[in-house]
């Protein structure tokens, strides 16, 4: 089985803190994808990766970045915390190189930024 | 503009009472439509995926559709267990984007 996980259920950080979101894939998937979700407006996607050291943006990147060392670990960093910000934050990954196939997704992490 | 729109927002149904939810896309080149389940506060559980217009795949009691323009999950005799959130997605356009509907929130009332 696919294996996504998050490094924090839950997480509560202040106002202008640096927030550090770790994704680990077990499937040596060569795409990564950082979403957040917000009731009434779906999914969107903030940052993905086809491969290590590669980025590109989504559709809401502003306040965010990423990293990619490693080709199983994405990680999302929110440069200074805002309120805008509160948020389910969804990593996924998937398989084959830019034909994106089906993402799997890990279980969440839940932020509150107060 | 590509969209992927899914009707209803929400569904109560009783148990056993079948029902379909729907995903309409417009899109150019659709490339794959997907189907997830997501439980409260947990990640999207893949379903399936459909690649070509007429293409069907089940699952228990899940069976999803595809047509040229919209695709249709049945949810036949469900039970409380199936209550979820259902999410569509689509790929599509010349950098394989994917794009997510809304959602639709399914309760199956014992």
């Amino acid at each position: 089985d696919v294996k996504v996980t998050q490094s924090s259920r839950y997480l509560v950080k202040r106002t202008g803190e640096k927030v550090f979101l770790e994704c680990v894939q077990d499937m040596d998937h060569e795409n990564m994808f950082w979403y957040r979700q917000d009731p009434g407006l779906g999914l969107r996607l903030i940052y993905f990766s086809y491969d290590v050291k590669m980025k590109e943006k989504g559709d809401i990147p502003e306040g965010y970045s990423v990293s990619r060392e490693k080709k199983e670990r994405f990680s999302l960093i929110l440069e200074s915390a805002s309120t805008n910000q509160t948020s389910m934050y969804l990593c996924a990954s998937s398989p084959q190189g830019r034909n994106q196939e089906t993402q799997y997704f890990g279980p969440g992490t839940r932020l509150l930024v107060l | 503009e590509d969209q992927v729109t899914q009707s209803p927002e929400a569904l109560r149904l009783q148990e056993g009472e079948s029902s379909s939810l729907n995903c309409s896309y417009t899109v150019s080149g659709l490339r794959g439509l997907f189907w997830y389940r997501q439980d409260p506060g947990k990640g999207p559980e893949f379903l399936f995926t459909l690649y070509s217009a007429g293409e069907e795949k089940e699952k228990e009691r899940l069976k999803a559709t595809l047509t040229k323009k919209e695709s249709f999950l049945h949810i036949t005799a469900p039970k409380p267990e199936d209550s979820a959130t259902y999410l569509c997605a689509v790929q599509a356009g010349r950098d394989d984007k994917i794009i997510f509907g809304k959602g639709t929130r399914l309760h199956i009332l014992p």
